[in-house]
């Protein structure tokens, strides 16, 4: 079974500035997806970026963008130039690479972090 | 196009009671998703259709859950017998496909259910 450790309950940034919210995951699985999701007080889950295991590029997404170190099973997502609008539940999450088999497709999430950008 | 949509957004109910939760997906979306969030937790999957089939539902965490598709397009989550235990935000999500690189998830804004 897979799981996914958010370490970080609550973080605050000023606008303009930058962060990181921090995420490890523990799998024997050598293809695999990762996911960062973000969920303001509306409940809407927004996927924010998405990262393949068998790339080696770090994604980015405008002013989001990931470490991705698969030999550590780490992957941190970089907030750049924070806006208020970025106030909001931040989840990581993995998905096993889409074969046929129970545990497939499902996204495993972590508890997530709060995450408040401060005027 | 709409998104995921979810009724009713918020259900109060008693213990013992039976209860029914709408998901209608994006449209054209042939894989739907559902989870359940409680307070403070991140989403746990609990059912995945692939049409009109549960294709896996390992998440599920008694007999008193049961979801249905019949025409691969809305789904009902069904909960008998409720217990207060049973109250948290339940999540549906669909895709476009189950395979790369047309699987990304999309939810619904949830349904709150609480058991009094």
């Amino acid at each position: 079974a897979q799981t996914v450790t958010q370490s970080q309950p609550e973080m605050s940034v000023q606008e303009a500035e930058t962060v990181t919210l921090s995420c490890t995951y523990d799998t024997s699985e050598n293809n695999y997806y990762l996911f960062w999701y973000k969920q303001p007080p509306s409940r809407q889950m927004i996927l924010v970026i998405r990262q393949e295991a068998y790339k080696q590029q770090n994604a980015t997404e405008n002013r989001f963008s990931v470490n991705f170190q698969k030999a550590a099973k780490s992957f941190s997502l970089k907030i750049s130039d924070s806006q208020l609008g970025d106030t909001a539940m931040y989840f990581c999450a993995f998905m096993k690479h889409g074969v046929r088999g129970a545990g497939s497709y499902q996204l495993t999430f972590g508890k997530g972090t709060k995450l408040s950008v401060i005027p | 196009g709409a998104g995921v949509s979810q009724t009713p957004s918020n259900k109060v109910t008693e213990k013992g009671k039976y209860v029914e939760l709408r998901c209608d997906p994006i449209s054209g979306h042939t894989a739907l998703y559902w989870y359940r969030q409680s307070l403070g937790q991140g989403p746990e999957f609990l059912i995945y259709f692939q049409g009109t089939g549960a294709a896996d539902d390992s998440g599920l965490p008694n007999d008193r859950f049961f979801a249905v598709r019949p025409e691969g397009s809305v789904s009902t989550l069904k909960i008998q017998r409720t217990e207060r235990g049973d109250s948290a935000v339940y999540l549906c999500a669909s895709s476009l496909t189950s395979t790369y690189p047309t699987d990304t998830q999309y939810f619904g804004p949830g349904t709150r259910l609480t058991v009094l």
